[in-house]
């Protein structure tokens, strides 16, 4: 089992729809939680971190649900911007922070 | 501020060929990490830096990858010799991470795309 997932897409969605991303991971221990986004042949850049109590910025929300190990994304009112892979990305702080990704999720916005 | 960077941006080479990719990272970011991105796929961290030494390598395949960071700045990864399934970008990331704080954020660099023929 891979030790975060997600559904690799791609989701098509019209400009102004709401879509929302899902991510699961395996390992209990992990502490910090992240979104990521990557245009196309571009590097990852991150979007928000995602905290227990979910956050918000902007049209993006977060969520965080320890118990059952999963991490959501909301987008709101999509632009054809938004168009890329958004990665899922868990941290563990056994000491050294180790990052893991996510195969992404791609997203593609159309007028 | 300065982003990371890195050199080349593209490659090709021949199997069994050796390849050398370099990064500097954010000035006064103390960690630094090599992360290969196949295609379709996320990146997957090959090594791990904390100044000059070494913190985590346990996904980087020693009998033909090397990486060092010598004065604890730049550093140079270093595949030899290269298999056809090495074809990937070779993403250099750093952040300002201190051990036992929380989590922060890691700025990537534009990356190497490495094609093996």
């Amino acid at each position: 089992r891979k030790e975060v997932e997600q559904d690799p897409g791609p989701f098509n969605v019209p400009e102004g729809a709401t879509v929302a991303f899902n991510c699961t991971y395996s390992n209990s221990a992990s502490q910090s939680f992240f979104w990521y986004r990557q245009d196309c042949r571009k590097e990852p850049k991150l979007l928000m971190s995602v905290y227990s109590s979910g956050n918000e910025d902007g049209r993006f929300t977060a969520q965080l649900n320890r118990a059952s190990q999963y991490i959501s994304l909301l987008i709101r009112d999509s632009k054809l911007s938004d168009s890329a892979t958004y990665l899922c990305v868990v941290s563990s702080l056994g000491g050294f922070q180790k990052l893991v990704f996510g195969t992404g999720t791609r997203l593609l916005v159309s007028p | 501020e300065a982003g990371v960077a890195q050199s080349p941006r593209y490659k090709i080479i021949e199997k069994r060929q050796s390849v050398a990719f370099w990064c500097n990272p954010i000035s006064g970011h103390a960690t630094l990490y090599w992360y290969q991105q196949i295609l379709g796929q996320g990146p997957k961290l090959l090594i791990q830096f904390q100044n000059n030494g070494v913190v985590d390598d346990s996904q980087l395949p020693k009998d033909r990858f090397s990486a060092e960071r010598l004065k604890g700045v730049d550093s140079t990864l270093k595949i030899q010799p290269a298999k056809l399934e090495d074809s990937a970008v070779y993403l250099c990331a750093s952040s300002s991470y201190n051990p036992g704080t929380s989590a922060d954020e890691q700025f990537f660099g534009p990356g190497t795309r490495l094609t093996v023929l």
